[in-house]
């Protein structure tokens, strides 16, 4: 089984200061970890995503991600914010190849991104 | 690449009408799709899922005999929400994967049920 944590349901940064929105996982297997960007009223976009390569992962629009398996972590930043990153940022968590739940993604609450001017 | 659609993005219907949704990977095949529900300001739950040609899976807690999926192509996957009642508006969102390593998502539709 898989669960996904993410600390702290509101984050608020100016904009070109640094975001950090933290993920925690849960998984009885070898994992997949995703980030999905999602604007109100639309669907996720996969920002970047985890599957047992790099443990340091490049996505769009200048985010990056580490997994660092021994805090069970999977933290999302971006070395200075736009305002165009304003949106809702979901960690998610599948368990890798040969996992029974393969391919069945476990989402956490969601950080909804403030940027201020 | 890797689009997916979704059709309508938002209806609003009368209770105990049937409502069908439709979920189209655009540039891929997705071999499996899922479908999720979204209720405000909370994050996504997953409905269930399908593989082309065979019967969905739901999971605990998911009537199949309300929500019914289709998936008879590797491009298309519908859900008809059938009998629709009030608690069941929501935003539903569909994926689409094709390796069952990477989900890419539908932009959503909005059911309000009247």
């Amino acid at each position: 089984a898989q669960s996904v944590t993410q600390l702290g349901s509101h984050v608020s940064v100016s904009e070109g200061a640094l975001v950090l929105l933290r993920c925690n996982y849960s998984s009885s297997v070898p994992p997949y970890l995703f980030w999905y960007v999602q604007y109100p009223n639309q669907g996720l976009q996969l920002l970047l995503k985890y599957t047992s390569a790099a443990t340091l992962v490049k996505g769009i629009n200048g985010f990056e991600a580490e997994f660092k398996k021994s805090e069970t972590s999977f933290h999302l930043t971006k070395p200075s914010a736009h305002m165009s990153d304003a949106a809702e940022y979901f960690c998610a968590v599948s368990a890798g190849a040969g996992g029974t739940s393969y391919g069945k993604l476990t989402f956490g609450q969601g950080t909804i991104l403030t940027v201020h001017p | 690449g890797a689009v997916v659609s979704q059709h309508p993005s938002r209806v609003i219907c009368k209770s105990g009408t049937s409502v069908k949704i439709e979920c189209r990977s655009l540039d891929f095949q997705a071999t499996t799709m899922f479908w999720y529900r979204q209720f405000p300001k909370q994050s996504l739950m997953l409905m269930a899922t399908s593989n082309e040609g065979s019967k969905a899976t739901y999971e605990q807690g998911v009537e199949k005999d309300k929500f019914l999926i289709n998936h008879a192509s590797l491009t298309l996957s519908t859900l008809t929400v059938t009998s629709a009642h009030p608690e069941d508006s929501s935003f539903y969102i569909c994926s689409g994967s094709s390796n069952d390593e990477t989900q890419y998502f539908g932009p959503g539709t909005r059911l309000l049920v009247l």
